[in-house]
């Protein structure tokens, strides 16, 4: 089956630096890459997906490259504020059922 | 409704007990998620439905673990005879599948954080 590896598990950054996650996957015949933000006590909410006849998406501070023969996906976040403290998500999928990453803890420093 | 409606938000259950967590998805959304997220842990995928089949059962740890779905709606997830190891927040999410675009984009839950002492 799918495996999804991301890095870092922890991110810690001052405001206003940019802060970029990234993930691998191992299925090649995967076609949807979506990112999910997790806040404290909440479920994981969408923010950008991307899919694979699509080489970038940008929204707004939020940006997903995609690297189909590398097999890597990333997230970049610009100009960052207090309120991206979350966890981040990749996931990967070629069906219904998409694999996630394990996640990670971004910290945006005032 | 507006969104993936889940309850208890929160249970505190002893070692042994059986425990029923609910699921109401976003109205006409006719796939059904469950992941088990535990403390500092990614998602766990444990159970997807398509209408009220269940396609892939794949990842249910355990036969204590099982899951229903009927009208096409709300579901449950039963934990028979829970274990401290059990201990963890249980998402669901639904999407609205078939073949229209967006069809696989989850919508989650708050989750049911589940505690076995």
């Amino acid at each position: 089956g799918e495996n999804v590896e991301q890095h870092p598990s922890t991110l810690s950054v001052q405001e206003g630096d940019s802060a970029v996650i990234k993930c691998t996957y191992s299925d090649s015949a995967s076609n949807y890459f979506p990112w999910y933000k997790q806040e404290l006590g909440k479920g994981p909410q969408l923010i950008i997906d991307i899919r694979s006849n699509v080489g970038e998406k940008k929204d707004q501070r939020i940006a997903v490259t995609l690297n189909k023969t590398a097999k890597h996906f990333s997230l970049h976040i610009t100009e960052t504020q207090p309120e991206d403290s979350a966890v981040y998500f990749c996931a990967a999928s070629k069906g219904d059922i998409p694999t996630f990453g394990r996640g990670t803890s971004l910290i945006v420093h005032p | 409704g507006a969104g993936v409606s889940q309850s208890p938000s929160n249970k505190v259950t002893e070692k042994g007990k059986d425990v029923e967590l609910r699921c109401d998805p976003i109205s006409g959304h006719t796939a059904l998620y469950w992941y088990r997220q535990s403390l500092g842990q990614g998602l766990e995928f444990l159970i997807y439905f398509q209408g009220n089949s269940a396609p892939d059962k794949s990842g249910l740890p355990s036969d204590r673990f099982s899951a229903e779905r009927t009208g096409g709606s709300v579901s449950t997830l039963t934990i028979q005879r829970t274990q401290q190891e059990d201990s963890a927040v249980y998402l669901c999410a639904s999407s609205p599948g078939g073949l229209i675009s967006g069809a696989n984009v989850l919508t989650f839950g708050a989750g049911s954080r589940l505690t076995v002492l």
